[in-house]
């Protein structure tokens, strides 16, 4: 089945500094790549997210890219605020099932 | 605002009850999944549904079954809670075959 690895696993960064969370998947099979942020007390909400047939998405201060040759995607956050300190988890899935990485907790410092 | 609900946001359970966690989602989606999130594990996959009465097993199974009576409501049952059981447990729901999950707020379990 499907594996998918997520570093760093903790990640601090200065405020308006970008943020870099990467991610390998196993099964050359998987064609959707969602990223989720979880704050506090809160579920995981979903970000953004890409499919197989594209390289790069970008949505203002994020961004995801995808190498399917290598089976790496990673996500990308400029320009970082207070507000992105959560935990990270990326995803891959071929069907209505979603594999999780096992998250990167990101710290903003002031 | 479509949404997932979790019935409880916090429970304390003692050994060897048997535990109920109720989800409801109002998209009509089809799937309901159930997850439990741990520190340094990430979210594990406990059980899912595609359909109303059916159910699969995810990657930990054990010590846990489901309910699917209605398409909105999809229930965890912990039939003999153990304090290895204590988490935070998570229910989402999703379009058939389509993008990424919506998550509930989670519940917080803790079994003594």
């Amino acid at each position: 089945g499907e594996n998918v690895e997520q570093h760093p696993s903790t990640l601090s960064v200065q405020e308006g500094d970008s943020a870099v969370i990467k991610c390998t998947y196993s099964d050359s099979a998987s064609n959707y790549f969602p990223w989720y942020k979880q704050e506090l007390g809160k579920g995981p909400q979903l970000i953004i997210d890409i499919r197989s047939n594209v390289g790069e998405k970008k949505d203002q201060r994020i961004a995801v890219t995808l190498n399917k040759t290598a089976k790496h995607f990673s996500l990308h956050i400029t320009e970082t605020q207070p507000e992105d300190s959560a935990v990270y988890f990326c995803a891959a899935s071929m069907d209505d099932k979603i594999i999780f990485g096992k998250g990167t907790r990101l710290h903003i410092l002031p | 605002d479509v949404k997932v609900t979790q019935s409880s946001r916090y429970l304390v359970k003692r050994t060897g009850e048997k535990v109920f966690l109720e989800c409801v989602q109002d998209m009509d989606h089809e799937n309901m999944f159930w997850y439990r999130q741990d520190p340094g594990l990430g979210l594990r996959l406990i059980y899912f549904s595609y359909d109303v009465k059916m159910k699969e097993k995810g990657d930990i199974p054990e010590g846990y079954s489901v309910s699917r009576e209605k398409k909105e409501r999809f229930s965890l049952i912990l039939e003999s809670a153990s304090t290895n059981q204590t988490s935070m447990y998570l229910c989402a729901s999703s379009q058939q075959g389509a993008d990424g999950y919506t998550f509930g707020s989670g519940t917080r379990l803790t079994v003594v």
